[in-house]
């Protein structure tokens, strides 16, 4: 089974709009991570939070973590065409001897 | 430019055959990690390197392995490939050693996609 899962697996906005992206795992973390993947490219890491940290942001990016809940996630304000990718989150697991583990994904569609 | 290196881009090649794919990682890190994406599977962890040594192994097949030589880069060997083997595969690199205490980014090479046929 997945550590962590995005919800939800695919989303379409209009451009200007914001769009939310969640991510649930299993076990503790000390941190999660969140990727973007442009079609058939390498996953770019977008941004990091530690399990002391409720929320982060970085530019456009905001990411919230409940620890309590295992979730996280992650707002993109005023979206672009150019944030139509795929999101990740990734958590750090000793699970089945895995570091990290990557969710199935979120597909962004942002329309002109 | 994430400054991880792979190579080839792209490959094709027949069932039966064995591939060499190839990864330098970034200048520094010493941690390097496979996975496989495929469209059915998401991105799926294959095995993970620090300095030369095995450190995890995730769901690679017997006929999959790897090594890191002394000059960091890695090499994944795909062998008696069978057409379910297709799929994208990527290289990351950390400067981490991995494990729960990890928490460094990782930085993603452009990947190899390999079709067989």
């Amino acid at each position: 089974s997945q550590q962590g899962e995005e919800d939800p697996q695919a989303l379409s906005i209009q451009e200007g709009e914001n769009a939310t992206m969640n991510c649930s795992y299993k076990t503790s973390i000390n941190n999660l991570q969140w990727y973007r993947q442009n079609s058939g490219r390498g996953l770019v890491h977008l941004i990091l939070i530690r399990s002391n940290e409720r929320e982060k942001h970085s530019g456009r990016l905001r990411v919230t973590l409940d620890t309590s809940k295992k979730s996280s996630s992650l707002l993109i304000t005023a979206s672009r065409a150019a944030d139509t990718a795929s999101y990740f989150c990734a958590t750090p697991t000793w699970d089945y001897g895995q570091n990290f583990v990557f969710g199935p994904g979120t597909r962004l569609s942002v329309l002109p | 430019d994430s400054g991880v290196t792979q190579t080839p881009k792209h490959l094709i090649t027949a069932t039966g055959q064995r591939v060499t794919l190839r990864c330098s990682p970034r200048s520094g890190d010493l941690s390097v990690y496979w996975y496989q994406q495929s469209l059915d599977q998401g991105l799926q962890f294959l095995i993970h390197y620090y300095n030369g040594e095995e450190r995890a192994k995730g769901n690679i097949l017997e006929r999959f392995s790897a090594q890191q030589f002394p000059d960091l880069h890695s090499e994944l060997n795909l062998s008696s490939l069978e057409l379910g083997d297709s799929a994208l595969y990527f290289c990351a690199s950390s400067s981490g050693a991995g494990g729960r205490g990890n928490t460094g980014e990782l930085f993603f090479g452009e990947g190899s996609r390999l079709t067989v046929l």
